[in-house]
């Protein structure tokens, strides 16, 4: 069985670039998160989505970022325009919600170079 | 603000012998605590998790305490494998109306096990 899949695996742009990073969830999850990991700050949530629906947005940077799920097995970020500072790695993860929470499942992310 | 700190980047133990993670938080609305675990190029994996109520939960080789009133936990493991070198992300949640779905990272402390 599929895990959560993440394109592309790796991006380099330069500065001022729309880059979009892919991601599609494990089949019968009902949530996705988006997640940005950094050395200084560690694992941050950016977004995260239940049933389509945006639940929680607290944690996208700035306007530049934007999240969607056209449908309940993909979900994409959009950062437009890109800044060297957006350079990450970038975690999607899936879960099924039932009752208090599900173990979340991490795809193996997207390494973003901003030059 | 970094309300779930691991202070300690990297730790060295040798095989066989106990590794000892520690976290600190300072929500003291988290009720739920993880530790994930993950390996160079991959997505991290969920490894055990402890709710408030408790104070201790124990895997196989791999038990959680925590210290409520010190707003801290630790991660133990019991003999130490070379399989287990990996970085460990202690993570928090709060229950919502979206259950402990939310969840707060630290940035991650790298245990090498040294044969």
């Amino acid at each position: 069985d599929a895990g959560v899949i993440q394109s592309p695996r790796h991006e380099v742009t330069e500065m001022g670039q729309e880059v979009t990073l892919r991601c599609k969830l494990i089949s019968g999850h009902n949530s996705l998160f988006w997640y940005r990991q950094t050395m200084m700050r560690g694992l941050e949530l950016l977004i995260y989505f239940n049933n389509n629906v945006p639940i929680d947005d607290s944690g996208m940077p700035e306007d530049r970022f934007s999240a969607k799920m056209p449908n309940a097995s993909f979900s994409t970020l959009k950062i437009q325009p890109s800044e060297p500072r957006d350079s990450a790695v970038y975690f999607c993860a899936s879960s099924l919600r039932v009752g208090q929470g599900g173990e979340q499942f991490f795809g193996p992310g997207t390494r973003l170079t901003v030059l | 603000d970094q309300q779930v700190k691991q202070n300690s980047p990297s730790l060295s133990v040798q095989e066989g012998r106990i590794s000892i993670l520690n976290c600190d938080y300072t929500n003291s609305m988290f009720d739920y605590f993880l530790w994930y675990k993950k390996y160079p190029a991959e997505g991290p994996t969920f490894l055990i998790s402890i709710s408030s109520i408790k104070d201790k939960n124990e895997d196989g080789r791999f038990t959680v305490f925590l210290n409520k009133s010190a707003k801290h936990l630790s991660l133990h493991i019991v003999p130490s494998q070379p399989g287990d070198s990996a970085v460990y992300f202690c993570a928090a949640s709060t229950y919502s109306n979206f259950g402990n779905e939310k969840l707060t990272f630290g940035t991650g402390t790298r245990l090498t096990i040294i044969p």
